[in-house]
């Protein structure tokens, strides 16, 4: 069965510092991975999804990054935290058939920048 | 742009009665959805999912209800159980998007009374 793991699940760092949050799947090849966040009181944002290796596409313009160095792992990354930065972040997989398969997410990640 | 919209923020039921919750999408091109339960502090979890080629489906005492002419979907739980107090997020793909992008309402929280 398939399993998607996320780290660390609580991070508090301070306004401009970097910043590294991984996710790695377990149990599928070649998956589409998404990280979403979720700011406080708000819904679901998608930030970067990647349907392969090395190819990330950016949904929203800020300051942070995406890097999917192995078929399975999925990095989001930053130079500089802002506090706007701040809230819940998910990463999820799915399937590469297009439109049929579900998303599934992570435990997520709840990161506060002070 | 909000392509998939839930204009509840909140619902309160009380146990063993119905509990429906809405969402509207603008998107003809949707063809895929799904609800996701989520809560504090956790990832979202899959629920139940439906394709345009069907107008029910039913999963226990989860039922979705798609109304395509309407851009409109519904959840139904059937009785309602304090347990069942969570987030619920409705989610849309089309299948011209081949690498499973899903677009997601901002979340209707429902709390269920005992």
């Amino acid at each position: 069965s398939q399993t998607i793991h996320q780290w660390p699940a609580t991070l508090v760092q301070p306004v401009g510092s970097p910043l590294s949050l991984e996710c790695t799947v377990e149990g599928t090849s070649n998956p589409n991975l998404y990280w979403y966040r979720q700011a406080a009181g708000r819904g679901l944002q998608l930030l970067f999804y990647s349907v392969g290796i090395g190819q990330i596409s950016s949904e929203v313009p800020q300051n942070l990054s995406a890097s999917r160095p192995q078929d399975r792992q999925f990095i989001l990354s930053s130079k500089k935290l802002l506090l706007s930065d701040s809230g819940f972040y998910l990463c999820a997989w799915a399937g590469a058939s297009p439109s049929t398969d579900t998303q599934y997410f992570g435990p997520g990640t709840r990161l506060t920048v002070l | 742009d909000q392509q998939v919209k839930q204009n509840s923020p909140s619902l309160s039921v009380q146990e063993g009665r119905i509990s429906i919750l809405n969402c509207d999408y603008t998107n003809s091109m949707f063809d895929y959805f799904l609800w996701y339960k989520k809560y504090p502090a956790e990832g979202p979890t899959f629920l139940i999912s439906i394709s345009s080629i069907k107008d029910k489906n039913e999963d226990g005492r989860f039922t979705v209800f798609l109304n395509k002419s309407a851009k409109h979907l519904s959840l139904h739980i059937v009785p309602s159980q304090p347990g069942d107090s969570a987030v619920y997020f409705c989610a849309a793909s089309a299948a011209l998007y081949n690498f499973n992008k899903f677009y997601f309402g901002s979340g209707t929280k429902l709390n269920v009374k005992p």
